[in-house]
């Protein structure tokens, strides 16, 4: 089973920011979390990763907390085409992917 | 297009037919992943290689599946005498490496009838 834990569904008014928020209290000191998102039948979509540090990217950023038991996505001005399905992961050694169930964010004119 | 490329895009079956899946990762990447997703779940790990390599496969994938990456580049996924159970998507990742961020392809879904 996947080791994270995160809300079912949020909503989010467009132009606004989205935080999704992920628990993974059992996290490792060597494992990263990840983040993905799946817009309705397509293939999960890369968005941004991190271990310790606070992250930024095009898409959006990552905020770790310190003792790495949680972390959340933001997406600084989320558009209609932000609506998917974003997946909190934490990542093995081996490289494998666990997913969850994730979160169905939808953004609302 | 240097993304993930999978085909077909969509399979259409018949209970006990074999269907075959091609996977053509980005160029370079070693690590190969396929994963299977039903309807409503997220994404189950089935196997991956490096280069050629089976390293590891899940309990998931049954003995009528069947992966192979003969010479390191594109990957197939067969599997034998389908069952309505097999109905999903099957997505296809790659990597660099084992540190590396997976980028996924558009998948193919798959639909036993």
């Amino acid at each position: 089973d996947a080791k994270t834990t995160q809300p079912p569904s949020m909503d989010c008014a467009e132009g606004r920011a989205a935080n999704l928020p992920c628990n993974h209290s059992t996290i490792s000191g060597n494992e990263y979390v990840y983040w993905y998102r799946q817009i309705h039948s397509q293939g999960p979509q890369y968005i941004i990763h991190g271990l310790k540090n606070n992250e930024t990217n095009e898409m959006a950023s990552l905020i770790i907390t310190e003792d790495r038991k949680s972390s959340t996505l933001i997406l600084p001005h989320a558009t209609l085409r932000d609506t998917a399905v974003y997946y909190c992961i934490v990542r093995f050694n081996t490289g494998k992917l666990i997913f969850g169930q994730g979160t169905t964010l939808q953004v609302k004119p | 297009d240097t993304g993930v490329s999978q085909n077909p895009r969509h399979k259409i079956t018949k209970r006990g037919q074999n269907v075959t899946f091609r996977c053509d990762p980005i160029s370079e990447h070693n690590r190969l992943y396929w994963y299977r997703q039903t309807l409503g779940q997220g994404p189950e790990f089935l196997t991956y290689f490096q280069n050629e390599a089976q390293l590891e496969k899940s309990r998931l994938l049954s003995d009528r599946f069947s992966a192979e990456r003969p010479k390191g580049s594109f990957s197939t996924l067969e599997i034998q005498r389908t069952e309505q159970g097999d109905s999903a998507m099957y997505l296809c990742a790659s990597s660099w490496g084992q540190a590396d961020t997976q980028y996924f392809g558009p998948g193919t879904r798959l639909t036993v009838l």
